[in-house]
């Protein structure tokens, strides 16, 4: 299996334009985490998704944010209009059964100017 | 949320010599408690785990204590390499889904 898979792995943005990253996790796991990693708050749980369906999302910081799941096999998370705090490396992890390991991508560097 | 904090947040080790990280977590209904390890540039990665009913688990060079009474477990690597050095970050979870990271640890094998 080719693990979880996330584009870019790489973006520089200007202030107040919109980026889209995007995950597809590994086939067969029906939970899809997105988290953000920064220096002073660490790794940070987002949103995660079951079955498609967003569950908890009480870690999405603002309105700015937005994360979907059309199906199976594809995330997006939406910051829109990005700012300069927004900056950080965010990672997708996907998980097959509820309680089991989580397993994640290489992660998206994130730089807002 | 769960209260998580690991000690300590550097470690430097020479090669060979053991190496141990604590973690303690504050909520006593957690039941899960993985250890990952994370690369520079990398995401993180599972190293081990074990489960609310089982105080010790090995796998080679690793192993991961669990002390549920008072609310910690640690990981302990022996016979460290060059290739130990990385962030490591506990992550007790607490119901079904979530996990919450500890700070994280820098571990640094000398050669």
């Amino acid at each position: 299996d080719a693990g979880v898979i996330q584009s870019p792995r790489h973006e520089v943005t200007e202030m107040g334009q919109e980026v889209t990253l995007r995950c597809k996790p590994i086939s067969g796991h029906d939970y899809l985490f997105w988290y953000r990693q920064t220096m002073m708050r660490g790794l940070e749980l987002l949103i995660y998704f079951n079955n498609n369906v967003p569950i908890d999302d009480s870690g999405m910081p603002e309105d700015r944010f937005s994360a979907k799941m059309p199906n199976a096999s594809f995330s997006t998370l939406k910051i829109q209009p990005s700012e300069p705090r927004d900056s950080a490396v965010y990672f997708c992890a996907s998980r097959r059964t509820s309680g089991g390991d989580q397993y994640f991508g290489p992660g998206t560097r994130l730089l807002v100017l | 949320g769960e209260n998580v904090e690991q000690h300590p947040s550097t470690l430097s080790v020479q090669e060979g010599d053991s190496a141990v990280i604590k973690c303690t977590y504050s909520d006593s209904a957690s039941n899960y408690f993985p250890w990952y390890k994370q690369e520079l540039g990398k995401g993180p990665q599972l190293i081990i785990d074990i489960r609310s009913n089982v105080g010790e688990k090995k796998d080679q060079r690793i192993a991961v204590t669990l002390n549920k009474t008072a609310k910690h477990f640690s990981l302990h690597i022996t016979e460290t390499q060059p290739e130990d050095s990385a962030v490591y970050f506990c992550a007790p979870q607490t119901g079904a889904n979530n996990l919450f990271f500890g700070t994280g640890t820098r571990l640094t094998v000398i050669p």
